[in-house]
């Protein structure tokens, strides 16, 4: 199994500029999240994908980020416009059930914005 | 605010030896989990305890679970350099178990 798989793994943009981070969970497994890891803030999750529908968005900050799951193997998390804030990285996780399971991460995409 | 807060922040120790690393948390919980991450990468699941379980071992690993204190503890055993990293308790609370809290981290130096 390859295991989650995000690209890119390091996005340097422009302040203004749409960002698009990508992910492709483990196959079979029905649930999807992403995070963001920062020092001052740790680890917050965004959103919270079930069976390809958002269940929980409480968690994304503005309305300049948005996240699809048009299929079971694949998300997209966007940032538009981007601000130097965002800078951080961000993790696609998935698991199989819900809660109860362990979450599979991947190795992040690294976004810094100047 | 975090849900879990892991104590202490930072440990060095010596190959080994043990480490233990402590995890506080404060809503009532369906299971606790640990995790761990190496340098430039994602988080990899260790172990998960639920709240019925008071200890669960794996490996050189043992994870104890006080619900009644809201706290977690893990221990590495006969540490190796490899284990160095640092070490995430996440919480799953009851009324939404899907959304993993997870705590600020233990950063884990083990020097050989």
């Amino acid at each position: 199994d390859a295991g989650v798989i995000q690209s890119p793994r390091h996005e340097v943009t422009e302040m203004g500029q749409e960002v698009t981070l990508r992910c492709k969970p483990i196959s079979g497994h029905n649930s999807l999240f992403w995070y963001r890891q920062t020092m001052m803030r740790g680890l917050e999750l965004l959103i919270y994908f079930n069976n390809n529908v958002p269940i929980d968005d409480s968690g994304m900050p503005e309305d300049r980020f948005s996240a699809k799951m048009p299929n079971a193997s694949f998300s997209t998390l966007k940032i538009q416009p981007s601000e130097p804030r965002d800078s951080a990285v961000y993790f696609c996780a998935s698991s199989l059930g819900q809660g109860v399971a362990p979450l599979h991460f991947g190795n992040g995409t690294r976004l810094t914005v100047t | 605010s975090q849900q879990g807060e892991e104590d202490p922040q930072a440990l060095s120790i010596q190959e080994g030896e043990n480490a233990t690393m402590n995890c506080s948390y404060k809503t009532s919980i369906n299971n606790l989990q640990w995790y761990r991450q190496n340098s430039g990468r994602g988080l990899v699941h260790l172990i998960l305890i639920r709240s019925n379980e008071r200890e669960k071992h794996s490996g050189r690993l043992r994870v104890t679970l006080d619900t009644s204190k809201k706290s977690s503890s893990l221990l590495i055993t006969a540490s190796r350099a490899a284990d160095t990293a640092s070490y995430f308790c996440a919480t799953a609370p009851l009324d939404s178990s899907y959304k993993l809290i997870f705590g600020s981290g233990t950063r884990l130096l083990v020097r050989p």
